[in-house]
């Protein structure tokens, strides 16, 4: 039974750039969250998808956005990079009922 | 927003001891409380969690115990392994209704090391 899958596993980019990070659920569920964690930190809520929508969304500017396919994987996207972009991003899959989390091993971004 | 404080930053123990972690959350709603443990290259792996109709949860060498009126939760690692040298991570959530738990709020983690 695969987990959650996350692809690339690295990227580098360059300040201004566009970015598209790809995400799998785990096999039977359909709600995905994604997060950014910077090094040394826990990781912090962008926003979460079901049902091909944006259900919550945590303090990140509008430059992040994402998507959500009826396959249930999904996209995060990051306009005009920054160099405080540089983290990973990690996504996690669930339930869309109250039920763990459970994360991909992420994305890791740096802008250069 | 919910806030999550997380001690100690770092842990050192000698194979065989106890480990503690404790947090503290601000949201009185949060109910439900995960516990991750995070290796080197890797994403976050959920170890145990508890939800706030419960007081204390064991799985094996790990518990987990939950204070709601302090606002205040524990993980507990007995009988420490060097295999359990990583960083840890506790959250807190709101999960109402039909909602998931998707946005977790993070400690800022504690890093584990187990002397062999």
């Amino acid at each position: 039974d695969a987990g959650v899958t996350q692809s690339p596993t690295h990227l580098i980019k360059t300040r201004g750039q566009q970015v598209t990070l790809r995400c799998s659920p785990k096999s039977g569920h359909d709600t995905v969250s994604w997060y950014q964690q910077a090094l040394g930190q826990g990781p912090q809520f962008i926003f979460q998808y079901y049902e091909e929508e944006e259900r919550q969304r945590g303090n990140f500017p509008d430059r992040f956005s994402g998507h959500q396919f009826p396959n249930y994987s999904s996209e995060l996207n990051v306009n005009a990079l920054l160099l405080g972009d540089s983290a990973l991003y990690l996504c996690a899959s669930s339930l869309p009922q109250p039920s763990p989390l459970h994360f991909g091993n992420g994305t890791r971004l740096t802008v250069t | 927003g919910e806030n999550v404080e997380q001690h100690p930053s770092t842990l050192s123990v000698q194979e065989g001891d106890s480990a503690v972690i404790k947090c503290t959350y601000s949201d009185s709603a949060s109910n439900y409380f995960p516990w991750y443990k995070q290796e080197l290259g890797k994403g976050p792996q959920l170890i145990i969690d508890i939800r706030s109709n419960v007081g204390e949860k064991k799985d094996q060498r790990i518990a987990v115990t939950l204070n709601k009126t302090a606002k205040h939760f524990s993980l507990h690692i007995t009988e420490t392994q060097p295999e359990d040298s990583a960083v840890y991570f506790c959250a807190a959530s709101i999960g109402a209704g039909g909602t998931s738990y998707g946005k977790l709020t993070f400690g800022q983690g504690t890093i584990l090391t187990v002397h062999p």
